[in-house]
């Protein structure tokens, strides 16, 4: 069974970077797949962040591409999430997730850690 | 970018009910959809793929249709278990986007 675990600080200042790591177990990241982020502000909707493939390649939501660097770490199987600058908007619930793809192009999400809650103040 | 755009915002129904929500994408999406629950404080969980495929350990009770811009996920006969928020997503296209999401609560 595929299971993903966020670890990382739950209170980051105002215009430091956010940094938040995704521990896999039970399928090997280098084998396949995108790995991703998505968050949600409390009491609001998912927004997605960004993926990345596990070959390389990546995606960021354009507003966030300037801030956002996603990472692959084979060795450890987990990836990571640093989001510079941060502000309050930027406070919410991190989720990573397993992102099928179909002939290399994401699909949907079909795991999903637990999130983890940080706050920006 | 594609906006996905959900209705209604919170439905309210009753166990037993036959519910149906709808998600409307800005743009066409062929069959690029995907449907997720949430409960409180807990992460999404995928019910389907592709607009009508069931995620495996899913409940046949669910069930999703609709290609190109409307799409809607039908729970048959509410369970107690249901009540919950439910997202549409689309990965038709980059940047993938998810839809403001749907609160169904017990009437």
């Amino acid at each position: 069974q595929v299971q993903l675990q966020e670890s990382g600080p739950g209170l980051v200042k105002p215009s430091e970077t956010l940094s938040l790591t995704c521990g896999v177990s039970g399928y090997s990241i280098s084998s396949g797949y995108y790995w991703g982020w998505i968050r949600q502000p409390p009491g609001k909707g998912l927004e997605w962040i960004g993926s990345m493939y596990h070959s390389g390649g990546s995606y960021y939501k354009p507003s966030l591409k300037s801030r956002v660097t996603i990472s692959l770490d084979m060795s450890k199987n987990q990836f990571s999430l640093r989001l510079s600058s941060v502000t309050a908007t930027d406070t919410a619930v991190y989720y990573c997730a397993r992102q099928d793809d179909i002939a290399g192009a994401p699909t949907y999400f079909d795991y999903w850690g637990q999130g983890t809650l940080v706050i920006v103040s | 970018d594609i906006q996905m755009t959900q209705s209604p915002s919170t439905l309210s129904a009753s166990v037993g009910d036959r519910v149906t929500i709808t998600c409307r994408a800005s743009q066409r999406i062929d069959s690029w959809l995907a449907w997720y629950q949430q409960k409180p404080g807990k992460a999404p969980k995928p019910l389907m793929y592709k607009a009508s495929n069931l995620k495996s350990g899913v409940p046949s009770r669910f069930s999703g249709s609709g290609s190109g811009t409307e799409f809607t996920l039908t729970i048959s006969s509410l369970q107690p278990d249901d009540f919950a928020t439910y997202y549409c997503q689309q990965y038709n296209s980059y940047p993938y986007s998810f839809g403001q999401g749907t609160k169904l609560d017990i009437k």
